[in-house]
C-alpha cells in the first residue's frame, strides 16, 4: 500500500508565477489535509478537504491560495502570484473514512517551494 | 482553542542517556495527542499517539509518552538515546479524529557521541 505521495518534491518559482502542488492520498483515504512549514517553525494547518468538498479552510490565506480535491485525481494546492514569503515546505496528509477505526493522519514527504 | 507548547527548541543528550522532550497542551476537552518525528528533508512520521485508555503510550523506536491530565502534559521519553534519534520532534494535539492537528514548534534533538 503506497503512502501519501506528493509532487513535485522541489519546486522553484519566480515572484509572480503560479505554483501548483499535488497530493495523492493513500489508497482508501478520502480525507486530505494541507499544512505549511516555515523555516524554524512547526507545521501550520491550511485546509481540510474531502472529495469535492472543502471542510475547513480556516488556515488558508484569503488571497492567492486555493485548494481542491476532485472526484478523480490528486488534491491540488494552488498558489497564484507567488511571493518570497511563500517559500516553505508544504505537507499533505491523508486519513481514512470515518467508518474505519484508525484516526491517524499519514503525511507525505512534502513539497519544498522556493520563490526567487 | 487548543494549543501545544514544547519546552526547548534544541535538546542535546549523550548517546546512551535518557531522552526527555517536554510537551504541554491546552485544551477545553480531552484531546488526542501525538508525537511526530521529522528527519532532515523528509515528511513527518508518527511516533505514537494517545486517544483514550492507558495513559502510558508506547511507540516506535523505543519511545514512549505519558498523558498526565493533571499536568496537561505529554512528555516524550526514551531510556537510551541512539545516534539515529537525531531529528526534529513535534508534539501535536487535535480534538476530533477528523479535525486539523495543531502542532508545537518542534524540538530538535541532538545526540552527542
Amino acid at each position: 500500500n503506497a503512502g501519501v505521495m506528493q509532487n513535485p518534491r522541489h519546486l522553484v518559482r519566480r515572484r509572480g508565477q503560479e505554483a501548483r502542488l499535488r497530493c495523492s492520498p493513500m489508497k482508501g483515504h478520502s480525507h486530505v489535509y494541507w499544512y505549511r512549514q516555515l523555516p524554524e517553525e512547526g507545521l501550520k494547518f491550511m485546509v481540510y478537504l474531502q472529495k469535492e468538498n472543502i471542510i475547513d479552510e480556516s488556515g488558508m490565506p484569503k488571497e492567492r491560495f486555493s485548494a481542491e480535491f476532485p472526484k478523480e485525481g490528486p488534491s491540488i494546492l494552488r498558489i497564484q502570484q507567488v511571493v518570497r514569503g511563500d517559500s516553505a515546505a508544504y505537507f499533505c496528509a491523508s486519513s481514512p473514512d470515518l467508518t474505519q477505526y484508525t484516526d491517524t493522519q499519514y503525511f507525505g514527504p512534502g513539497t519544498r517551494l522556493t520563490v526567487l | 482553542a487548543q494549543s501545544v507548547t514544547q519546552l526547548g527548541s534544541h535538546v542535546s543528550v549523550s548517546e546512551g542517556a535518557l531522552v526527555l522532550l517536554r510537551c504541554n497542551y491546552s485544551s477545553s476537552v480531552p484531546p488526542y495527542l501525538f508525537w511526530y518525528v521529522q528527519y532532515p528533508n523528509q515528511g513527518l512520521q508518527l511516533l505514537l499517539k494517545y486517544t483514550t485508555g492507558a495513559t502510558l503510550v508506547k511507540g516506535i523506536n523505543g519511545f514512549e509518552a505519558e498523558f498526565k491530565k493533571s499536568e496537561t502534559s505529554f512528555h516524550l521519553t526514551k531510556p537510551s538515546a541512539h545516534m539515529s534519534d537525531a531529528a526534529e520532534y513535534f508534539c501535536a494535539v487535535t480534538l476530533n479524529r477528523d479535525d486539523k492537528i495543531i502542532f508545537g514548534k518542534g524540538t530538535r534533538l541532538h545526540i552527542l557521541p
